[in-house]
């Protein structure tokens, strides 16, 4: 069955950078772009972007153009999400999510920046 | 960029109820609506997608309705289960979601 599994929950200090991994199983990769979703606690779902999984174009909204990139290990069926020079307000569950409709999504991951 | 209004914030039903949340896009989005489901501590499940397809799996109850700027989540007869916060996603033009309706129980 068609599935995405995100990595583990992180702790991190502002002004340091992490990686979040999205693994997707049960179809073929290529065929469906990934979406990204972020969702500070207790709000609403935060549109970021997506990456074309057979060229690797990433497109980034407004608010994500600064310090974030998006990537694939297309070999691995995996896309990732690196945030550069955390701030607090990063703290957050970062959700992947299929193809254009959004249909399948991962677990999310809680990102936690505290000094 | 499209902005979308989703109404109420905030809604208490019974068991039974018909139950509608609605989302207002500040243009014309042409259908390209979605609807989706978050249950506490879950990733979000889409419901409905280009406002109104069932996605596979999803109980009948739940349908979609709009055109132009207003589109409506109706469900029939509530069930304890859906119990959850609901999100609209307009992907007409980049993609924007709603601030959420949370659904409770009364």
């Amino acid at each position: 069955q068609i599935q995405l599994v995100q990595s583990g929950p992180e702790l991190k200090k502002p002004g340091e950078s992490l990686k979040i991994s999205c693994k997707a199983s049960g179809y073929t990769f290529t065929d469906y772009a990934m979406q990204w979703v972020k969702q500070a606690p207790g709000k609403g779902l935060q549109y970021m972007g997506w990456i074309n999984t057979q060229t690797g174009k990433p497109t980034y909204a407004d608010d994500f153009k600064e310090r974030f990139v998006f990537s694939l290990e297309t070999s691995a069926s995996t896309a990732y999400l690196q945030i550069n020079n955390l701030k607090n307000e990063d703290t957050a569950t970062y959700f992947c999510a299929r193809g254009g409709y959004l249909g399948y999504w991962g677990q999310g991951v809680m990102v936690t920046v505290s000094s | 960029d499209i902005q979308m209004t989703q109404s109420p914030s905030f809604l208490s039903a019974s068991v039974g109820d018909r139950v509608t949340i609605n989302c207002k896009a500040s243009q014309n989005i042409n259908k390209y609506l979605n609807w989706y489901q978050q249950k506490l501590g879950e990733a979000p499940k889409l419901l409905i997608y280009n406002t109104n397809n069932l996605q596979t799996g999803i109980p009948s109850r739940f349908s979609g309705s709009g055109s132009g700027t207003d589109y409506t989540l109706t469900i029939s007869s509530l069930q304890p289960e859906d119990v959850a916060t609901y999100f609209c996603l307009q992907h007409s033009s980049r993609y924007t979601f709603g601030a959420g309706t949370k659904l409770e129980l009364k």
